[in-house]
């Protein structure tokens, strides 16, 4: 069953340094998002991404972030500088289609980062 | 805006116990869908339902079932019969569906041990 991957499973790096988190979202899917997941609470929103542009985004989306899709199959996150805060679970996910026809977002495993 | 509340942080139960786990809901949109995921301690997110704002049919699978009640804004769901390996975090979501962007959002999550 296709499935999407993300890499690394577990990044650490240090405040103020620059990250890039990959995603390969499943292939015939068109849109695709990032979620995060700070330690112990909720899934948030981040941004989503369609035809190589922004879709929507969130309030904690600011432009300390960004997202790129490089080639035909990888979806990144970026994180020019990161703070301690941004030290959570990051979850790419990719859905065929959003809208009326809705089918469920496939998330991936998740990238833990831990910013020191 | 759209809000989704677990109301229940952290629920015990000892194995063959059924057990309830709650979700109620706030959008203005008129169509929607809902979702359950699973988030095992090793951190995935497992889907386990999606049920669209048309359909009030109740759903079952396996120990798994579901009870959408669209006039209380309620998707709660029940495993019957619970097992040790039933113990993970419970995330409901929401989702417009009259959206491309089609982002969800999460529950606080419910935390459901299962003791032997």
């Amino acid at each position: 069953e296709p499935e999407v991957t993300q890499t690394p499973s577990h990044q650490v790096t240090q405040m103020g340094q620059e990250v890039i988190l990959r995603c390969v979202p499943i292939s015939n899917h068109l849109y695709f998002y990032w979620y995060r997941q700070i330690l112990g609470q909720k899934v948030e929103f981040l941004v989503s991404f369609y035809n190589n542009e922004i879709s929507e985004k969130s309030e904690i989306f600011d432009d300390q972030f960004s997202v790129e899709r490089p080639d035909g199959s990888n979806f990144t996150l970026k994180i020019r500088s990161t703070k301690l805060e941004d030290s959570a679970m990051y979850f790419c996910a990719s859905s065929e289609s959003a809208g009326q026809g809705a089918y469920e977002q496939y998330f991936g495993p998740g990238t833990r980062l831990t910013v020191t | 805006a759209q809000k989704v509340t677990q109301a229940q942080t952290e629920i015990s139960v000892v194995e063959k116990e059924d057990v309830t786990l709650d979700c109620v809901y706030e959008t203005r949109d008129t169509t929607y869908y809902l979702f359950w995921y699973k988030q095992p301690p090793s951190g995935e997110l497992v889907f386990l339902i999606r049920r669209n704002s048309f359909d009030e049919q109740n759903e079952i699978s396996g120990r798994y079932s579901w009870n959408f009640q669209k006039s209380t804004s309620s998707f709660n769901f029940t495993i019957t019969a619970s097992q040790v390996v039933d113990s993970a975090v419970y995330f409901c979501a929401l989702r417009p569906s009259n959206t491309n962007a089609g982002k969800s959002t999460f529950g606080d999550g419910t935390t459901l041990t299962v003791k032997p």
